[in-house]
């Protein structure tokens, strides 16, 4: 089945370090995504990435980096720069740069203790 | 101001009731909306997707987009238990990466 596979689901840190959240999609989809959603806050973009190599910043990408080597593979970095960085984390894709229906994969819980 | 809102609820029904749920928006560039139905812990999932104004429906589900007063709604006949959830509203005006999402409301249905 298509879709898109986040790993790990659940993951405790301790502060200071830096945590990597993997995003696989094998959907053929363009462009990539990163959102982190907290309680009464809705989604808010971190990166995004329309093509292989290229990635924009979204609105809170402080603290975070990406990579895009492969089409179907978006990881995220959580550096120790973040000031707050428990969260859910939502990995998505559109089929093209333009594309108007996003996905979502199941997430990952990342606790810094 | 958020360029969505959306009431976080918790909105309580019977089993069986109607759901209405409703987004306001103050972007009028946005085009195409969406709905996602979230379980606790769990990823969104597309529910309804429309395309300008008008009506959709499917199945149990209809959505509904007003733009000329800003404001979408999502309404769900039957509903279910399994129907509890957090609902989020999503809309795009047709440029990629400006997804906007509501904060999301939390539906509870009662057997």
């Amino acid at each position: 089945d298509g879709g898109i596979t986040q790993s790990p689901k659940y993951l405790f840190r301790k502060e200071g370090q830096n945590v990597t959240l993997s995003c696989e999609q094998n959907l053929n989809h363009d462009a990539m995504y990163w959102y982190r959603q907290d309680p009464g806050q809705g989604l808010r973009l971190i990166y995004y990435s329309q093509i292989v190599n290229d990635f924009q910043k979204g609105d809170i990408a402080e603290g975070y980096s990406v990579s895009r080597e492969k089409k179907e593979s978006f990881p995220l970095t959580v550096t120790s720069a973040q000031k707050n960085p428990t969260a859910f984390y939502l990995c998505a894709s559109t089929l093209s740069p333009r594309g108007n229906t996003i996905y979502f994969g199941e997430g990952s819980w990342l606790t810094v203790v | 101001q958020k360029e969505v809102e959306q009431d976080p609820g918790p909105l309580s029904v019977p089993e069986g009731a109607i759901v209405s749920l409703n987004c306001t928006y103050s972007n009028s560039a946005f085009q195409y909306f969406m709905w996602y139905r979230q379980y606790s812990r769990k990823g969104p999932e597309l529910l309804m997707y429309t395309y300008s104004s008008g009506n959709k429906e499917d199945g149990r589900f209809t959505a509904q987009v007003d733009k000329s007063s800003k404001y979408i709604s999502l309404f769900i006949r039957d509903s279910q238990p399994s129907d509890s959830a957090t609902y989020l509203c999503a809309m795009n005006p047709d440029s990629w990466g400006k997804f906007q999402f509501g904060a999301g409301t939390q539906v509870v249905v009662t057997p």
